[in-house]
């Protein structure tokens, strides 16, 4: 089964800092993405990546920039945190076509 | 424009009594729909999907869905639920690159 790993399940960060979430899979997927979830906004796409270093801005990019320097990481980077950036962040990677997502366990982000 | 819609925010059902979480989408030519479940604190979990073939599909715990293609939807049904089917539902849709999510529906199944 493919994996889909999650660096931390749990993140508490300060206003400010540069936090880099990472995100790695194991079967070769071309295509990866970094989701916001929070309540009562369903699933909201920062970024996605459908090829080593090539990046596409999803519909809430600000504050965020992501990297893809391997086939299998993807790290979103938050450049400087602010407590609005406080939420629940799933990464999740595709083959394409008749395939679906998979998603990692998710990062719980709290920016104090 | 692709779309995906779940018009109910909420279901609430008695253990043992049928299931159903709805969803439609709106996708010119053949859609490609995704049923996927998500626990507190934890990432989405496929569960069954539809990409041709018969309308009436199978996936995990007991869960199917059901094509529709002139109502456009793919509803989710499970004949006897179960406390533990309680979570969050996503209803996906999508063939090349990316899946359009529906906003979700959290399922309450009461003892």
């Amino acid at each position: 089964d493919v994996k889909v790993t999650q660096s931390s399940r749990y993140l508490v960060k300060r206003t400010g800092e540069k936090v880099f979430l990472e995100c790695v899979q194991d079967m070769d997927h071309e295509n990866m993405f970094w989701y916001r979830q929070d309540p009562g906004l369903g699933l909201r796409l920062i970024y996605f990546s459908y090829d080593v270093k090539m990046k596409e801005k999803g519909d809430i990019p600000e504050g965020y920039s992501v990297s893809r320097e391997k086939k299998e990481r993807f790290s979103l980077i938050l450049e400087s945190a602010s407590t609005n950036q406080t939420s629940m962040y799933l990464c999740a990677s595709r083959a394409g076509g008749v395939k679906g997502y998979t998603f990692g366990s998710g990062t719980r982000l709290t920016v104090v | 424009a692709q779309s995906v819609a779940q018009p109910e925010d909420q279901v609430n059902v008695a253990e043992g009594n049928p299931l159903t979480v709805k969803c439609t989408y709106s996708v010119s030519g053949n859609p490609y729909l995704f049923w996927y479940v998500q626990y507190p604190n934890r990432g989405l979990q496929f569960l069954l999907k539809y990409i041709t073939g018969d309308n009436l599909v199978k996936g995990s715990y007991g869960f199917e869905a059901e094509f529709n293609k002139s109502q456009t939807s793919f509803h989710l049904k499970k004949p006897s639920a179960l406390v533990s089917d309680s979570a969050l539902y996503f209803c996906a849709e999508g063939a090349g690159n990316m899946l359009t999510f529906g906003g979700g529906t959290r399922l309450m199944v009461k003892p």
